[in-house]
């Protein structure tokens, strides 16, 4: 069945560092992937999202390039922050109306 | 605009017990969605509503689980009896209906002892 594996946490690094956070996927369609993001205390929020093959999501300075060819969504930051502290979920839809199939989640942890 | 909200935030029942959740989506989304999150796991899809059809529950524990949408907008979702293993926290989600975007809802951790 369609699932998604991401790397397994926590992950812990000082501000400044580059994450890197892995996530795979298989699917039988061509899905649209999602990363989305919990802090503490808070709801789910989508990070960012990409459609189709090539595409690459970003926001608050957080990347993830779509690749068909590795099955691949990983996401990235050059610069972490101490507020960036918080799990992150990789997650795949098959299409429009269908729901998310989640990973299992990265923690990150980022120290001053 | 509002937020998919949800009530109670936490709940603590004894096995056995029944309890029940709310959750209003946002205004307008045609699609709402009940997941179970389990401490150290990613959210698990328990049902999904298109308006006021259930499109997939596939995954829906239906002996002890049940959810219903009242006229297209809130939703309810109930357990009973409960178990140790449905300690968890419930989130519920809308999305409008052409786009896989989920908005979620701050959640309700359940506690069964």
């Amino acid at each position: 069945g369609d699932s998604v594996t991401q790397m397994e946490g926590p992950v812990t690094l000082s501000e400044e560092a580059f994450l890197t956070i892995n996530c795979t996927y298989t699917a039988t369609g061509y899905p649209s992937l999602f990363w989305y993001v919990q802090y503490p205390g808070e709801g789910l929020q989508l990070l960012l999202k990409a459609t189709k093959a090539d595409d690459k999501g970003s926001n608050k300075g957080f990347e993830a390039t779509y690749r068909k060819e590795t099955t691949s969504f990983h996401l990235e930051k050059g610069s972490v922050q101490v507020s960036d502290s918080a799990v992150y979920f990789c997650a795949l839809s098959l299409n429009s109306g269908y729901a998310l199939n989640f990973g299992k989640g990265t923690s990150l942890l980022v120290t001053p | 605009e509002a937020g998919v909200a949800q009530s109670p935030r936490y709940k603590i029942i004894e096995k056995r017990q029944s309890v029940a959740f709310w959750c209003n989506p946002i205004s307008g989304h045609a699609t709402l969605y009940w997941y179970q999150q389990i401490l150290g796991q990613g959210p698990k899809l328990l049902i999904q509503f298109q308006n006021n059809g259930v499109v997939d529950d596939s995954q829906l524990p239906k002996d002890r689980f049940s959810a219903e949408r009242l006229k297209g907008v809130d939703s309810t979702l109930k357990i009973q009896p409960a178990k140790l293993e449905d300690s968890a926290v419930y989130l519920c989600a809308s999305s409008p209906l052409s786009n896989t975007e989920a908005f979620f809802g701050q959640g309700t951790r359940l506690t069964v002892v």
